[in-house]
């Protein structure tokens, strides 16, 4: 099955800095990588998404890269904001038996301080 | 995209009963999916609930432990039965943009908090 490595686990950057978090997966059958970010007793919610036909995407201070010969992605946030302050989650989404499956990479908790 | 709601919200259960978690979607969606977090951990999926047919479980999580329903294309239930304390956890329900293809993104419900005594 699939395999999602995410780093670092925590992350604390100064406010204004910029903070980027590495995702690895093992899987070439996946296509889609959405990331995203979970406060503290709330749902996870999609901040940005790749598909695999795309090598980068950008939303304001928030970048995706994709790398699928090297099979790993990376979430760039700059000018980060205190309320950048979060668990991100990458992952990994592939078609398993006619259905959609995520796999979820283990998060990294970034805190950036004001 | 899709308006998901959870019930209950969260509940403290004791050990060797069941707790039957609901999730509504506010639009019509042939696959839902259950999703299993616990505390300070990443999101596993327990199961993938499509409507007319049997749910489809992961690896390390049975029907018998966490039977699931699917009545219709806007409902799931999934319960969580003979619990230990090793089953608290956040439970999330969510759904695909479409119809469950692999680009397709997921939204999640606001999750059900579950503390087993």
């Amino acid at each position: 099955g699939e395999n999602v490595e995410q780093h670092p686990s925590t992350l604390s950057v100064q406010e204004g800095d910029s903070a980027v978090i590495k995702c690895t997966y093992s899987d070439s059958a996946s296509n889609y990588f959405p990331w995203y970010k979970q406060e503290l007793g709330k749902r996870p919610q999609l901040i940005i998404d790749i598909r695999s036909n795309v090598g980068e995407k950008k939303d304001q201070r928030i970048a995706v890269t994709l790398n699928k010969t090297a099979k790993h992605f990376s979430l760039h946030i700059t000018e980060t904001q205190p309320e950048d302050s979060a668990v991100y989650f990458c992952a990994a989404s592939k078609e398993s038996g006619g259905y959609q499956k995520v796999t979820f990479g283990t998060g990294t908790k970034l805190q950036v301080i004001p | 995209s899709a308006v998901i709601s959870q019930k209950p919200s969260r509940d403290i259960c004791q050990r060797g009963t069941s707790l039957t978690i609901q999730c509504q979607v506010d639009s019509q969606v042939t696959m839902m999916f259950w999703y299993r977090q616990q505390p300070g951990q990443s999101l596993t999926l327990i199961a993938t609930a499509n409507q007319g047919s049997e749910a489809t479980y992961e690896s390390g999580f049975v029907i018998d432990k966490f039977p699931i329903s699917r009545p219709n294309l806007t409902f799931s239930t999934l319960t969580v039965s003979n619990m230990s304390p090793e089953d608290s956890s956040i439970y999330l329900c969510s759904v695909p943009t479409r119809g469950g293809a692999s680009t397709d993104t997921q939204y999640f419900g606001p999750g059900t908090r579950l503390t087993v005594l």
